[in-house]
């Protein structure tokens, strides 16, 4: 079956630091890939997504791109922010499991100014 | 912004008591689903609906059950509380067609049962 495998957090960044969270894929065909973060206390909200191989999704400064040779879709930042201290996951859907998605365990970021 | 709602968005209740989590799209989605989340921030499946009379369990077993009478609404129901039920619960809809739709979520109904 399908599944998602993101690295454990809390990540702890300064302000201004580079940010990887790693996530990395397992499903049959051509899944498409998502990121979704989670403010404290609020829902999920799309961040980026990537439908294809080699796609690049981008939102606020964030990136991700979709690696079907090392079956991964890290995200990036070039600079954070104390606002993006949030939880970040990721997740595919597949035909396969008609549509699901299906989640990463979530990575914690906290930015420290 | 998504055009999904979720009420109540806090409940602390008592055990043995029933309650319903509404869920509401204003997109004319036909999937929805409940998702619950442990306070460990994974998010489990447990209904999803790809329609009007369309009920369906999910991955993580729950005594829950939910009811899809009308496209907008996806109601989940818990006929007796117990402290185990504590937890978030994202209720989430999508267009039918295709892998990459994004599937939007509500706020969260946060459920405490004491």
């Amino acid at each position: 079956g399908n599944s998602v495998t993101q690295m454990e957090g809390p990540v702890t960044l300064s302000e201004e630091a580079f940010l990887t969270i790693n996530c990395t894929y397992t499903a049959t065909g051509y899944p498409s890939l998502f990121w979704y973060v989670q403010y404290p206390g609020e829902g999920l909200q799309l961040l980026l997504k990537a439908t294809k191989a080699d796609d690049k999704g981008s939102n606020k400064g964030f990136e991700a791109t979709y690696r079907k040779e090392t079956t991964s879709f890290h995200l990036e930042k070039g600079s954070v922010q104390v606002s993006d201290s949030a939880v970040y996951f990721c997740a595919l859907s597949g035909y396969n499991a008609g549509n699901m998605l299906t989640f990463g365990g979530g990575t914690r970021l906290m930015v420290k100014p | 912004e998504a055009d999904i709602y979720q009420t109540p968005r806090y409940l602390v209740i008592g055990t043995g008591k029933k309650i319903t989590l509404e869920c509401s799209q204003t997109m004319g989605h036909d999937k929805m689903y409940w998702y619950q989340q442990d306070p460990g921030m994974e998010l489990h499946l447990i209904h999803y609906s790809y329609g009007v009379n369309s009920t369906e369990k999910g991955d993580l077993s729950s005594e829950s059950t939910v009811s899809r009478i009308r496209t907008e609404h996806f109601p989940l129901t818990l006929e007796s509380a117990r402290p185990s039920h504590t937890s978030q619960y994202l209720c989430a809809s999508s267009d039918q067609v295709g892998s990459g739709n994004t599937i939007y979520f509500g706020e969260g109904s946060w459920l405490t049962v004491v």
